[in-house]
């Protein structure tokens, strides 16, 4: 088992739709967590961190945590073409001395 | 701009050559990351450097050679490279000591022909 898992993907959504992403980890002892959106052929950029349970609201994108049950999620309200990326999830474990563990990544299209 | 360079952008190298890639932070952070990224594969963490020290060193290959000579500052020497280490290597930074969120610079694409 991955330490940080995400859905496979790729998901497509059409414009104006929801988006939600999701990843868990083995961890239960992970305090902070991150999602970074990938372009392709450019580097991760940090677009969402959340260390308490429950939402994070920043635009149209809102970070979900709960850690009992060990995931955290990305909503994406009102997709855009332009959203259409890799989504890396990072948790920082304490099994990695704190530092961040990525996911393989979840690619999103989004279709006009 | 992310506030983390890198140099080259674009490195072309034979498998005898030897090369280094550079990365710098303008941002005061205290660690520094490198990462290969391979086509359609996901990101793979090769050496931490937190407080100018080393530490973690992910069973990267011996051709690979990090040097962090600051906290601003990290090289990674190449030499004698295999066409299988063409990728884009990701240079990334962060504060406390590597706990926080990381910022990348926007790599280098590496071809080993």
């Amino acid at each position: 088992q991955k330490e940080v898992e995400q859905n496979s993907g790729p998901l497509s959504v059409p414009e104006g739709a929801i988006a939600s992403l999701n990843c868990t980890y083995s961890d239960r002892g992970s305090q902070s967590f991150f999602w970074y959106r990938q372009y392709s052929g450019k580097s991760p950029e940090l677009i969402m961190f959340i260390y308490s349970n429950g939402d994070k609201e920043d635009g149209r994108f809102t970070a979900q945590l709960n850690k009992a049950s060990q995931y955290v999620s990305l909503l994406i309200r009102d997709s855009q073409p332009s959203d259409s990326a890799t989504y890396l999830c990072a948790v920082n474990m304490r099994t990695n001395a704190g530092k961040s563990t990525f996911g393989d990544g979840t690619t999103l299209t989004v279709k006009p | 701009e992310t506030g983390v360079t890198q140099t080259p952008r674009h490195l072309v190298m034979g498998m005898t050559n030897k090369k280094s890639l550079k990365c710098e932070q303008h941002l005061g952070h205290n660690a520094m990351y490198w990462y290969k990224q391979s086509a359609k594969k996901p990101l793979e963490l090769m050496f931490v450097y937190s407080l100018e020290e080393r530490v973690e060193n992910n069973s990267v290959p011996s051709r690979f050679s990090p040097e962090c000579p600051n906290s601003s500052h990290l090289f990674l020497h190449l030499h004698t490279l295999q066409p299988e280490d063409s990728a884009l290597y990701l240079c990334a930074s962060s504060q406390d000591g590597g706990i926080g969120e990381q910022y990348f610079g926007p790599g280098t694409r590496l071809t080993v022909t």
